[in-house]
């Protein structure tokens, strides 16, 4: 299993540019994520989504869009990037069902992509 | 106020030190605890869940204090692979979400 896998792994963007993030997850997952991190403030929730079709939104949605066609893919869309997205994008995936509880609310972490806006 | 405090450090420590980094959370109907662990430039991994009765995973043990809201890791007989930043993550009340704090960066020397 290649677990989660994010495309791509870099980026250099213009202010006012758009680009799509790619996650995709091999573990068959329910819920997925998108977290930015940057330098002194952790990783925050960008949006999230509980199965196929559905989106909600996370701590700091501006500016981004996501879309979940499929169940294991998970897009974030930037449609005009701005200098103040510049950060590093991870994507992650758990386990929705019942049962063991570890197991249930371990995420497991894409490599991320780094993003840089100019 | 942040919803989970840590020290960034970084902690320098030799070989072989016994190293401990604590964590205080501000929620607290907070439902599960978590340390995760991240290396420089890659995605965070899953160290160890946090159990209220405490638990140990080998030189790791990871002990919670509801009452003062307060996490702690100890390392012990640290490894120069034991180097990376440790986040300490707490999660919510309902739907799956999770809060992490900044991490504490950990340095094991020769």
């Amino acid at each position: 299993n290649a677990g989660v896998t994010q495309t791509p792994k870099f980026r250099v963007l213009k202010t006012g540019q758009s680009m799509t993030l790619l996650c995709a997850q091999d573990m068959n997952h329910e819920y997925m994520y998108w977290y930015r991190q940057d330098p002194g403030m952790g990783l925050r929730l960008i949006h999230y989504s509980v199965g196929e079709g559905t989106t909600a939104k996370g701590e700091v949605p501006d500016g981004y869009n996501v879309s979940r066609l499929k169940k294991q893919n998970f897009l974030l869309g930037l449609e005009s990037a701005a200098p103040s997205q510049t950060s590093v994008y991870f994507c992650a995936s758990s386990y929705a069902s019942l049962g063991e509880r570890e197991l249930q609310e371990t995420q497991y972490f894409g490599p991320g992509t780094r993003l840089l806006v100019l | 106020r942040k919803e989970v405090e840590q020290d960034p450090g970084p902690f320098n420590v030799p070989e072989g030190a016994t190293v401990a980094f604590n964590c205080t959370y501000s929620n607290s109907a907070s439902q599960s605890f978590f340390w995760y662990r991240q290396d420089c430039r890659k995605e965070p991994k899953l160290l160890m869940s946090v159990y209220s009765s405490g638990n140990e995973d080998g030189r790791f043990t990871a002990q919670l204090n509801r009452a003062s809201q307060y996490i702690s890791l100890l390392i012990r007989d640290s490894k120069l692979s034991d180097s990376a930043t440790y986040l300490c993550v707490v999660k919510d009340t309902g739907f799956q979400k999770l809060v992490f704090g900044t991490g504490t960066r950990l340095l094991v020397s020769p």
